[in-house]
């Protein structure tokens, strides 16, 4: 079945740098989600990409639907505090009705 | 803002006993779901629901497992005789008609805890 990986699997970096995250699939996505999970609560949504090659923001947020339909990125401007938490990738999985996800990167600001 | 949430918080329960985990999801979605989360590793799907069935699920959902919308609004989770490995945050999600392709609310989840 489809699998995905994350890296890098956790991260330390200074309030007000920039983070860069990837993702990878053992096989072609049509589509990428990009969540971020709060401790104690559920993923929320960040970025969705629907086609090869897009590139799509959301305030400090940018993500890229990679060419090869097998990866995608996602970047985080000056990062703040509250950015902290795991970020999932996310995409079709074997069944039609739901989403595979990768299993994440731990993200932690120092202020 | 239209959420979807889930009843219990935590649930602590026993090995071998019934637990039904509940969700509300948002009133005008069309596709339910339920995943899993054992601590410290990534969401596993476990099945999902379009009118009034199951549409998909995962190798995970065995017969321990059931679902069920029984009015208008509630989207249960059963698990007849749960085990320790049962462990895990029960997320419930919903969608619009687009199916997986619309975004996919997720609730805050139900901690498991079997001992």
């Amino acid at each position: 079945g489809q699998q995905l990986n994350q890296s890098p699997q956790s991260m330390f970096i200074q309030e007000g740098e920039d983070v860069s995250m990837n993702c990878t699939s053992s096989s072609i996505f049509n589509t990428w989600l990009w969540y971020k999970q709060d401790p104690g609560e559920g993923p929320v949504l960040l970025i969705a990409l629907y086609k090869a090659g897009e590139l799509t923001s959301n305030g400090r947020l940018t993500a890229q639907f990679g060419i090869t339909r097998k990866d995608s990125f996602l970047n985080i401007s000056a990062s703040i505090p509250s950015d902290v938490g795991i970020y999932f990738c996310a995409g079709p999985g074997n069944y039609g009705q739901n989403f595979v996800f990768g299993p994440g990167t731990r993200l932690s600001v120092l202020p | 803002e239209p959420e979807v949430t889930q009843t219990p918080s935590h649930q602590v329960t026993q090995m071998g006993q019934e637990v039904i985990l509940r969700c509300v999801p948002i009133s005008n979605h069309l596709y339910f779901y339920w995943y899993r989360q054992i601590l410290g590793q990534k969401v596993e799907f476990l099945v999902s629901f379009y009118n009034n069935e199951i549409s998909e699920k995962s190798e995970i959902f065995d017969d321990q497992f059931s679902v069920e919308r029984p009015d208008g609004s509630n989207f249960t989770l059963k698990i007849r005789s749960t085990k320790l490995e049962d462990s895990a945050m029960y997320f419930c999600a919903s969608s619009g008609d687009r199916g997986y392709f619309d975004e996919q609310f997720f609730g805050p989840g139900t901690r498991l805890t079997v001992l």
